[in-house]
């Protein structure tokens, strides 16, 4: 079973550089989110969907940007990478808009030099 | 203040201890409440859901106080195997908010 899958599992910017995080799950999940993840800070909420074409912003939006063409994709853009963004980026999904279980992915780690 | 807060720990155990995590929230909203385990290096897994009325699963109990707006998570008879950081989650609208961890080391 796939569930939540997260690619790259690695990756090394330079400041400015744009990248994708991308993030796919086969369960028909309505819901999908991505979180980082600091040390000290947990988990902290970056932009969230309910459904394909329907996207919002969670806490720590700002610098990055999200689309849900599909039910199963979940996309994260970083436009202008920064030290600040280094951490550990986690996409999520679950069954339905509101309540449940939140399935993760292996996580994303990122470094902007 | 942080919406959801933890006691970081860590907690370092024997074998067989009983231990008991904390968890405050500030929205007075949230509707739905978690525990969730983070193994070193891996992703969030659902410990236990919490219920109103306390809930019960095995060494893990975990109990809710909506009037203090508190969360608590009880492990009993503790194993090597509990090693990790226990994640307090609260659910306020549709997105999920969590806690930093507590980390709990358990000792032979």
């Amino acid at each position: 079973n796939a569930g939540v899958t997260q690619t790259p599992k690695f990756q090394v910017l330079k400041t400015g550089q744009s990248m994708t995080l991308q993030c796919a799950q086969d369960m028909n999940h309505e819901y999908m989110s991505w979180y980082r993840q600091d040390p000290g800070m947990g988990l902290r909420l970056i932009h969230y969907s309910v459904g394909a074409g329907i996207t919002d912003q969670g806490e720590v939006p700002n610098g990055y940007n999200v689309s849900r063409s599909t039910t199963e994709d979940f996309p994260l853009r970083l436009l202008s990478a920064a030290p600040s963004q280094t951490s550990v980026y986690f996409c999520a999904s679950r069954r339905d808009r509101s309540i449940g279980e939140l399935f993760f992915g292996e996580g994303s780690r990122l470094t902007v030099l | 203040r942080k919406e959801v807060e933890q006691d970081p720990g860590p907690f370092n155990v024997p074998e067989g201890a009983t231990v008991a995590f904390n968890c405050t929230y500030s929205n007075s909203a949230s509707q739905s409440f978690f525990w969730y385990r983070q193994d070193c290096r891996k992703e969030p897994k659902l410990l236990m859901s919490v219920y109103s009325s306390g809930n019960e699963d095995g060494r893990f109990t975990a109990q809710l106080n909506r009037a203090s707006q508190y969360i608590s998570l009880l492990i009993r008879d503790s194993k090597l195997s509990d090693s990790a950081t226990y994640l307090c989650v609260v659910n306020p609208n549709n997105d999920m908010r969590f806690g930093a961890g507590t980390r709990l080391t358990v000792k032979p």
